[in-house]
């Protein structure tokens, strides 16, 4: 089946870069996207990317889509406090409405 | 914007009670979906619903149940509630159709605590 992997932890300091990296296995992988939870919240959407695209840019973050590798990383610029959540890339075929998420990576921004 | 409520943020049960979870979406969505996340593990399908009365079980459906009776309420059934069902459950849904079909909208969650 499907699998999504990514590293369970990130630390970086304020003003920083962020790089959250993400593996998939499935070929037939269409949309591509990462979701933000922040503590004690539900998964809230932050950007999306489809399979024929190799970079979005939206404000701070930018998305960078390796299809040959299979490889999706999320870049956040300015790192700010608020940003301090778990990060899950996800993966759907695009038919079936389903999405495979990955584990998660708890990012920790230190001042 | 489209709001998923869940019935309970905190919920705490007894080994072997009958538990009910539910969801509620305001936006008209088709799908709806129940999944629990878990430290280190992700989130892990459990049950999802493309339309009312419809269900189809997800990754790991074991030892629980779903019923969607009216198109805006999904509802995760334990039937017998264990210890190893201790976990965060985020319920999900999504429209049909179009570009948008896989862009998902979360509920808070319920922490389940099963002693």
């Amino acid at each position: 089946g499907e699998d999504v992997e990514q590293s369970l932890f990130l630390s970086v300091r304020e003003g920083d870069s962020s790089v959250i990296n993400c593996t998939y296995t499935d070929s037939s992988s269409t949309y591509l996207y990462w979701y933000k939870q922040e503590p004690g919240a539900g998964l809230q959407l932050l950007t999306y990317i489809f399979s024929n695209m190799d970079m979005k840019q939206d404000q701070r973050l930018t998305v960078l889509l390796n299809k040959k590798d299979k490889h999706l990383s999320l870049r956040i610029a300015d790192t700010q406090t608020g940003d301090s959540a778990i990060y899950f890339c996800a993966e759907s075929p695009g038919t079936a409405s389903k999405l495979t998420f990955g584990t998660g990576t708890r990012l920790q921004v230190t001042l | 914007d489209v709001k998923v409520t869940q019935s309970s943020r905190y919920l705490v049960k007894r080994t072997g009670e009958k538990v009910f979870l539910e969801c509620v979406q305001d936006m008209d969505h088709e799908n709806m979906f129940w999944y629990r996340q878990d430290p280190g593990l992700g989130l892990r399908l459990i049950y999802f619903s493309y339309d009312v009365k419809m269900k189809e079980k997800g990754d790991i459906p074991e030892g629980y149940s779903v019923s969607r009776e009216k198109k805006e309420r999904f509802s995760l059934i334990l039937e017998s509630a264990s210890t190893n069902q201790t976990s965060m459950y985020l319920c999900a849904s999504s429209p049909a159709g179009g570009v948008y079909t896989d862009t998902q909208y979360f509920g808070p969650g319920t922490r389940l605590t099963v002693l």
